[in-house]
């Protein structure tokens, strides 16, 4: 069974500034990883995936995550953010599977705030 | 190409009525899967369909919850007799065959219990 552990509830940060949003996974097996961004009162966007190759994930919006498969984790960062980041974020696995589908296995979230 | 449909937006039920949710997943998704999310807490799986199949219903509750994905029509998730726990945002996501690993979320039903 897979988990996922999102070590922040909250993150405020001042606009412009950097952020990263910490995600470590716990897994037996491969998996992939994914990045989701809710707006409020919205279903889920996809901000970016981790399936195979370069462990660092560019997304849209000029988010980006880090693979560290050594450390578990997936870190989402982006260097400059905006008024319109503010939002939930969620971090996501999936067991990689060769056969049939997987659920994903959601953290618990992070609200992210950017003040003016 | 429409995204993933969910109807209604809103439901609002007494307690020991009946909840219908429906979705409708994307144009050519032949997969769907349904997920809770509480107050405060993450999405967590219910409940994985293929047309006329469940596949993996391991997150549903034992009781008074079901799901159905007929071979026309939308994804259909039911919950009889509704108790004020069962208060919640239900996202459906569905998957195309060839690739299961990306899913693409509904706006979500947002199902209070009065």
């Amino acid at each position: 069974a897979q988990s996922v552990t999102q070590l922040d509830s909250q993150v405020p940060v001042f606009e412009e500034a950097p952020v990263e949003l910490r995600c470590n996974y716990s897994s037996s097996v491969s998996v992939y990883l994914f990045w989701y961004v809710q707006y409020p009162n919205q279903g889920l966007q996809l901000l970016l995936k981790y399936l195979s190759g370069s462990t660092l994930v560019k997304g849209i919006n000029g988010f980006e995550a880090e693979f560290n498969k050594s450390q578990t984790s997936f870190h989402l960062r982006k260097p400059s953010v905006h008024i319109s980041d503010t939002a939930e974020y969620f971090c996501a696995v999936s067991q990689m599977a060769s056969l049939g589908n997987t659920p994903l296995v959601f953290g618990k979230g992070t609200r992210l705030s950017v003040i003016a | 190409n429409a995204g993933v449909m969910q109807n209604p937006r809103h439901l609002v039920r007494r307690r020991g009525q009946e909840a219908r949710l429906r979705c409708s997943p994307m144009k050519g998704h032949s997969h769907v899967y349904w997920y809770r999310q509480l107050p405060e807490e993450g999405l967590k799986f219910m409940v994985y369909l293929q047309k006329e199949n469940i596949i993996d219903e391991s997150g549903m509750p034992k009781e008074r919850f079901s799901a159905e994905f007929p071979k026309e029509g939308p994804s259909i998730l039911r919950i009889q007799q509704v108790v004020r726990g069962d208060s919640a945002a239900y996202f459906c996501a569905s998957s195309p065959p060839s690739f299961h690993w990306e899913q693409f979320f509904g706006p979500g039903t947002r199902l209070t219990v009065l």
